[in-house]
């Protein structure tokens, strides 16, 4: 069974279009996360959210919004969209200082 | 910055050889994470340590924390191709603080 899913796996948008990614964990953990990796592979932590709150928000224009209709999901998403946004984006989740475990990630191209 | 630092960015050894990454950050932490990303995939956790672990092993991984010197190493002893991967630490600082490193990518050449 799948711990932490997103969908889409690759998502192919016009600039200026909004989109959104989705995330499902079944882990019963309380946190979950959105990193953006760019194309050196540096992964940076855009969101965090823990019994529905948002703790971390971490410069992430505001073009970028994070949805959590329940503890199970945090959902990405993403307005007006530009060239810079293209990356790939991992969902994540964990319990407070306990493992994190990943998503298999979104490569999102905006063209 | 608030991320932490692997080194080597890469490294590439034979089939068998051990394989150590370093990974150095800033700040107190709570515990540090290793994870493993293949090429166009997802991260795979790979082990935790906390702050007052100095030395852990799981299977041919030995990970190493120094918190004096706020640096902590990965070693993967006799390696296998299937090893090729990124490498990434990751710190957890508390309150749901969670940085990488830049990650060390590994090729072991069978």
């Amino acid at each position: 069974d799948t711990a932490v899913s997103q969908t889409p796996k690759y998502l192919v948008t016009q600039m200026g279009n909004d989109k959104s990614i989705k995330c499902e964990q079944n882990l019963g953990h309380d946190t979950m996360y959105w990193y953006k990796q760019d194309s050196k592979k540096f992964l940076k932590i855009m969101f965090s959210y823990n019994n529905k709150e948002l703790i971390i928000n971490e410069t992430v224009p505001n073009r970028f919004s994070p949805k959590s209709p329940d503890k199970a999901h945090l959902n990405l998403h993403i307005n007006s969209l530009e060239l810079g946004d293209s990356a790939v984006y991992f969902c994540a989740s964990s319990r407070r200082s306990g493992t994190t475990f990943f998503g298999q990630g979104t490569r999102l191209t905006v063209v | 910055s608030q991320q932490g630092e692997e080194d080597p960015q890469a490294l590439s050894i034979q089939e068998g050889e051990n394989a150590t990454m370093n990974c150095s950050y800033k700040t107190s932490i709570n515990n540090l994470q290793w994870y493993r990303q293949n090429s166009g995939r997802g991260l795979v956790h790979l082990i935790l340590i906390r702050s007052n672990e100095r030395e852990k092993h799981s299977g041919r991984l030995r990970v190493t924390l120094d918190t004096s010197k706020k640096s902590s190493s990965l070693l993967i002893t006799a390696s296998r191709a299937a090893d090729t991967a990124s490498y990434f630490c990751a710190t957890d600082r508390g309150g749901n603080q969670f940085y990488f490193g830049t990650g060390t990518s590994l090729t072991v050449i069978p």
